[in-house]
């Protein structure tokens, strides 16, 4: 079945290393997106792209960069990372910009930066 | 610029009694909508969406809901709780040209008590 997959699911870092977190879709979608899910602001999106080569901005991407070098893998950077961005950390795919918009989530990766 | 209102981040119901988790949003036009569905660590999953026709949208495990235009509204209502419906539900619209991004509210957690 297809599916999609983070990792890692828990990460414990500390302030200012860098971390990267993995994504990787095998529905061959061309939409992928970053969220992170805080207590109180439910999910806010980080960065999406909607094929390779092709990479935006979303509402809180300062201290975040993705790159899409092909269709199944959409990795998340944390250039140096702040205890600010301790979070949980989704990545979903969706068909393409003419579908209805359903997206499908991985399961998450928890984030604790010390 | 789109908002999605959920009203209530808390909502308790008894088991057998009626569920309804209210949902407003803002779009200057016809928007997409749907419903997600989020058990404790897991990702989150769709319970229903509404793009055009019926206004009245059935979903999985007895849930629907219904787009009020005239309101602005697409609330989610069950008829009857069950234990397992205990989660956390986010409401989320998309529309036009951004079909492949979703804007979702700031989600309400369902507690059922036996």
């Amino acid at each position: 079945d297809a599916e999609i997959t983070q990792s890692p699911r828990h990460k414990i870092t500390e302030t200012g290393r860098q971390v990267t977190l993995a994504c990787h879709q095998t529905w061959n979608h061309n939409n992928m997106f970053w969220y992170r899910q805080d207590l109180g602001h439910g999910l806010r999106l980080i960065h999406y792209s909607y094929g390779v080569q092709d990479t935006n901005k979303g509402e809180v991407s300062d201290g975040y960069s993705v790159s899409r070098s092909n269709t199944e893998d959409l990795p998340l950077t944390l250039e140096s990372a702040a205890s600010s961005q301790t979070s949980v950390y989704f990545c979903a795919s969706s068909r393409d910009r003419r579908g209805t918009g359903e997206l499908f989530f991985g399961e998450g990766s928890r984030l604790t930066v010390l | 610029a789109q908002s999605v209102t959920q009203l209530g981040s808390h909502v308790s119901v008894s088991e057998g009694a009626l569920v309804l988790l209210r949902c407003n949003y803002s779009s200057s036009v016809p928007p997409y909508l749907f419903w997600y569905v989020q058990y404790p660590n897991q990702g989150l999953q769709l319970l229903l969406k509404y793009t055009t026709g019926a206004t009245l949208v059935k979903g999985i495990n007895g849930f629907e809901a219904e787009f009020k235009k005239s309101e602005t509204s697409f609330h989610l209502t069950k008829p009857s709780a069950h234990m397992s419906d205990a989660a956390e539900y986010f409401c989320a619209v998309a529309r036009g040209s951004t079909l492949g991004r979703l804007y979702f509210g700031r989600g309400t957690q369902l507690t059922v008590w036996p």
